[in-house]
């Protein structure tokens, strides 16, 4: 069965430092995968998903992630974090094809300090 | 911006009520689903729908729970009697196609006392 998994519960980071977040997955067929921000109070935003093709994704809010199929990972990245992007970030892995849901991480809270 | 939008935001019920959350997906969608996260854990599945039919369930979709699409705009999350564990976000969410964005809506919280 497929499963996510974010080793990191909560992460602190200065104003301006980089950023990583981690995620690992497992799953049996060809991956999709996402990563999504929820902010305190909001729903679920998509920052970024990966399906085929170049395994560094762009997304929004200038994050990036990279998948790397022998580690089983999509690691999520910014060079350079805003006080703005504290909040939950979740990964998520579904299938490619059909309407098989997505299984999501534990998700990692991001906080930011001056 | 299309978007999800769902309601309440947030209901408070006693232990052993029925619930009915709604939701209006995005209007050209044609996938829907529900998912829940309770309090400091993560986002779990609990029903997609498509067609007018389930396509697919959890575990925890047991036969307290039931959806629809009453009118071809909501669609609609029924606890028939709920209890304490049912306390938790939840979310309804909506894609044009298999495989495609998966859009999110901002949640109903759900305290059961």
């Amino acid at each position: 069965a497929q499963s996510v998994t974010q080793p990191d519960i909560h992460i602190t980071v200065s104003e301006g430092a980089s950023l990583e977040l981690r995620c690992n997955y497992s799953y049996g067929a060809t991956p999709y995968l996402f990563w999504y921000v929820q902010s305190p109070g909001q729903g679920l935003q998509l920052l970024l998903k990966y399906f085929s093709g170049d395994t560094l994704v762009q997304g929004i809010k200038g994050f990036e992630a990279e998948f790397k199929r022998s580690q089983s990972s999509f690691n999520l990245r910014k060079p350079s974090v805003h006080w703005s992007d504290a909040a939950e970030y979740f990964c998520a892995v579904g299938a490619d094809s059909g309407n098989t849901p997505l299984v999501f991480g534990k998700g990692t809270r991001l906080s930011v300090i001056a | 911006e299309p978007e999800v939008t769902q309601t309440p935001s947030h209901q408070v019920t006693q232990m052993g009520q029925e619930v009915i959350l709604r939701c209006v997906p995005i209007s050209n969608h044609l996938y829907f689903y529900w998912y829940r996260q309770i309090l400091g854990q993560k986002v779990e599945f609990l029903v997609s729908f498509y067609n007018n039919e389930i396509s697919e369930k959890s575990e925890i979709f047991d036969d307290q729970f039931s959806v629809e699409r009453p009118d071809g705009s909501n669609f609609t999350l029924k606890i028939r009697s709920t209890k304490l564990e049912d306390s938790a976000m939840y979310f309804c969410a909506s894609r044009v196609l298999l495989g495609g964005e998966l859009f999110f809506g901002e949640g109903s919280r759900l305290t059961v006392l």
